[in-house]
């Protein structure tokens, strides 16, 4: 089991939809990420929040708009994405975003019809 | 720009023998590495880690090696295990503070 949690596990929408990934993490972690991965491609970064605020957002088109509610807490926003959205959406978590570990969550699967 | 590579994209070891996955990355700069395990339906897992001030490491079953003249990173699993077949990635610490930059990952697949 991971220290990461990230709901919902799987989530299949269609293009006008709008739809919010979550992620939770209780270590007290200060950096929180979210990557997309294609199948049998490496985690790609998209953005990075440091103490709560943004601090990289890797050129991801508006149709994915994250948010930090808390230092505990990561969303993602979804609104119009489009058949190649879909892919893994993983979260991690980092002790404050220097060179250490980052810890992932399972991901959701989302499948855009 | 500059990346993190891998050498081979699949890894057949017997069970019991050791494994050794390589990366080789090439931004100089670079002063954190760190190694994942993905299984399949699974995010990736930490390893193990090394700054560049050393060029070995040692965990459970698994050592870490740098080389920074050449600009290599390997791991090593000793007593490859059924359970270590997994996608395995290193990384780097990207040009942006938080950022980790992922090599194309090895399939590791352990034969009885």
């Amino acid at each position: 089991d991971t220290e990461v949690t990230q709901t919902p596990k799987h989530l299949v929408m269609g293009m006008t939809n709008k739809k919010s990934l979550k992620c939770e993490q209780h270590m007290g972690h200060r950096a929180m990420y979210w990557y997309k991965q294609k199948a049998k491609k490496p985690p790609e970064l998209m953005f990075v929040y440091s103490y709560e605020k943004l601090s990289i957002n890797e050129s991801v088109p508006s149709r994915f708009s994250p948010e930090c509610p808390n230092s505990s807490l990561l969303n993602l926003h979804l609104h119009a994405l489009q058949p190649e959205d879909s892919a893994l959406y993983l979260c991690a978590s980092s002790q404050d975003g220097g060179n250490q570990p980052q810890h992932f969550g399972d991901g959701t699967r989302l499948s855009i019809l | 720009g500059e990346s993190v590579g891998l050498h081979l994209p699949t890894l057949s070891v017997q069970e019991g023998d050791n494994s050794i996955i390589n990366c080789a990355y090439s931004n100089s700069a670079s002063d954190y590495f760190i190694w994942y395990k993905q299984e399949s339906g699974k995010g990736p897992q930490f390893i193990i880690d090394i700054r560049s001030n050393m060029d070995k490491r040692q965990g459970q079953r698994v050592t870490v090696l740098l080389n920074k003249t050449v600009k290599h990173l390997s791991l090593q699993i000793a007593a490859t295990q059924p359970g270590d077949s997994a996608v395995y990635f290193c990384a780097e610490n990207g040009d942006s503070w938080g950022k980790l930059q992922f090599g194309a990952g090895t399939q590791v697949v352990v034969t009885p």
